[in-house]
C-alpha cells in the first residue's frame, strides 16, 4: 500500500527558479492538501483541494499555485523561488472533512531555496 | 481566531517515567481533534481522533482524552522508541480544515 506519495523527496533550487512537486494518493480520496512546515511554527495549509478540478487556498498560499487535474494527483508549483520558501512541504489527502476521519501524509519533500 | 496551543514544547523523560502533554484548543464548530506521531525526516502519523468531552482512546502505552476546551495525551511507562514530536490538531474554524499545534517534541532516555 502506497499512501501518499510525495516526489521529488529533496530540492535545492537557486533564486527565481521554478518547480513543481508532485503528490499522489491511492486511497481514492476526495480531499487533498499542501501543507509547509517550519521550525517553531508547525504545520501550515498552503493551499487544498476538495475534489477533482477543484482547488482553494490555505493560511499561507501566497508564492504558490496549484492544480487538480486527476483525482489521485494534487501538484505543487513555484514559480519564482525566494529563500522564504525554503521549507518542508507535506501532502496529505483524507476521504472527508467532517472530522470522522483522518489525513493521511505523505513523506515530505525538502527544499531549500538559495 | 481558531488556534491550537501544545504544551510544553519539549519534554525529556526517564524511561518509565510517565507524563502528559497537553492541546488547547479554541476553535468554532469543533468536529474533531487528532492526535499525530512524527519522527524526524518523517510525515505524521494518525494517533487517535476524538470527537466529544469524556471521549477517551487508548493504544499501547498512549491515552488521549478530551475535555470541552482541551485534550490531553498521556504516556504510560514511556520507552525510548516513544521519543517523537507529537502534533495535535482539530477539524472546525471557517473553511473547515485541519489546524496543527506547533508539536510537543519528546525524548525518552534509557
Amino acid at each position: 500500500n502506497a499512501g501518499v506519495t510525495q516526489t521529488p523527496k529533496f530540492r535545492v533550487l537557486k533564486t527565481g527558479q521554478s518547480m513543481t512537486l508532485l503528490c499522489a494518493q491511492d486511497m481514492n480520496h476526495e480531499y487533498m492538501y499542501w501543507y509547509r512546515q517550519d521550525p517553531g511554527m508547525g504545520l501550515r495549509l498552503i493551499h487544498y483541494s476538495v475534489g477533482e478540478g477543484t482547488t482553494a487556498k490555505g493560511e499561507v498560499p501566497d508564492g504558490y499555485n496549484v492544480s487538480r487535474l486527476k483525482k489521485q494527483n494534487f501538484l505543487l508549483g513555484l514559480e519564482s523561488a525566494a529563500p522564504s520558501q525554503t521549507s518542508v512541504y507535506f501532502c496529505a489527502s483524507s476521504y472527508n472533512r467532517k472530522g470522522d476521519t483522518e489525513a493521511f501524509f505523505g513523506q515530505g519533500t525538502r527544499l531549500t531555496v538559495v | 481566531e481558531d488556534q491550537v496551543t501544545q504544551s510544553p514544547e519539549a519534554l525529556r523523560l526517564q524511561e518509565g517515567e510517565s507524563s502528559s502533554l497537553n492541546c488547547s484548543y479554541t476553535v468554532s464548530g469543533l468536529r474533531g481533534l487528532f492526535w499525530y506521531r512524527q519522527d524526524p525526516g518523517k510525515g505524521p502519523e494518525f494517533l487517535f481522533t476524538l470527537y466529544s468531552a469524556g471521549e477517551e482512546k487508548e493504544k499501547e502505552r498512549l491515552k488521549a482524552t478530551l475535555t470541552k476546551k482541551e485534550s490531553f495525551l498521556h504516556i504510560t511507562a514511556p520507552k525510548p522508541e516513544d521519543s517523537a514530536t507529537y502534533l495535535c490538531a482539530v477539524y472546525g474554524g471557517s473553511q473547515g480544515n485541519l489546524i496543527f499545534g506547533k508539536g510537543t517534541k519528546l525524548s525518552v532516555k534509557p
